[in-house]
């Protein structure tokens, strides 16, 4: 199994773009989450989701957007792309069986705002 | 509201000593923690979890945690430490409610030394 995947690995972006970033899992997860991560800050949830058609905001969602049409897809959205976006975004998913589930993050979006 | 505190954000540690990182957490429920470790430019991967079957909890790569309640503490620990475990290491809670949130630390960010 492919797990957890992301597209594009590295992006650079001008102030004011748009862009989305992919993430696609394979395990029949209904749980998905967008972090960014931020030296020195850790992770910070950005939006998640519980299942398809269902998303909620996270601690940062401020300039994001995210869609769930499918069990598989969860994508990101920035509208109006600004230096302060400039981070390491992860994505991952889980099973929805309680608190100690297990996450699994796909290998990242390095993107970076000019 | 549930948080996680890591103590040192640098770690180092010659090739063959104890590795020790800490993570103090705060909660009103019981907690459900997490260590996961980031190896350079990939994702997170799950090391260990406590899930209150036992308060001392072995992972992947000989790493194990002991959960001390008195404490509010969950420190990771490895008794020798090998130049592949050089890498960030995050301390998690999950949110018990239905989302299953994650709330990361800080990171720690651990240096073997030859």
């Amino acid at each position: 199994n492919a797990g957890v995947t992301q597209t594009p690995k590295f992006r650079i972006l001008k102030i004011g773009q748009s862009m989305t970033l992919q993430c696609t899992q394979d395990m029949n997860h209904n749980y998905m989450y967008w972090y960014r991560q931020d030296p020195g800050m850790g992770l910070k949830l950005i939006y998640y989701s519980v299942g398809a058609g269902i998303t909620d905001k996270g601690e940062v969602p401020n300039g994001y957007n995210v869609s769930r049409s499918t069990t598989e897809d969860f994508p990101l959205r920035l509208e109006l792309a600004a230096p302060s976006q400039t981070s390491v975004y992860f994505c991952a998913s889980s099973a929805p069986g309680g608190p100690t589930d297990t996450q699994y993050f796909g290998p990242g979006t390095r993107l970076t705002v000019l | 509201a549930q948080s996680v505190t890591q103590l040192g954000s640098h770690v180092s540690v010659s090739e063959g000593a104890l590795v020790l990182l800490r993570c103090n957490y705060s909660s009103s429920v019981p907690p459900y923690l997490f260590w996961y470790v980031q190896y350079p430019n990939q994702g997170l991967q799950l090391l260990l979890k406590y899930t209150s079957a036992a308060t001392l909890v072995k992972g992947i790569n000989g790493f194990e945690a002991e959960f001390k309640k008195s404490e509010t503490s969950f420190h990771l620990t490895k008794p020798s430490a090998h130049m592949s475990d050089a890498a960030e290491y995050f301390c998690a809670v999950s949110d018990p409610s239905g989302t299953y949130k994650y709330i990361f630390g800080t990171g720690t960010r651990l240096k073997v030394l030859a």
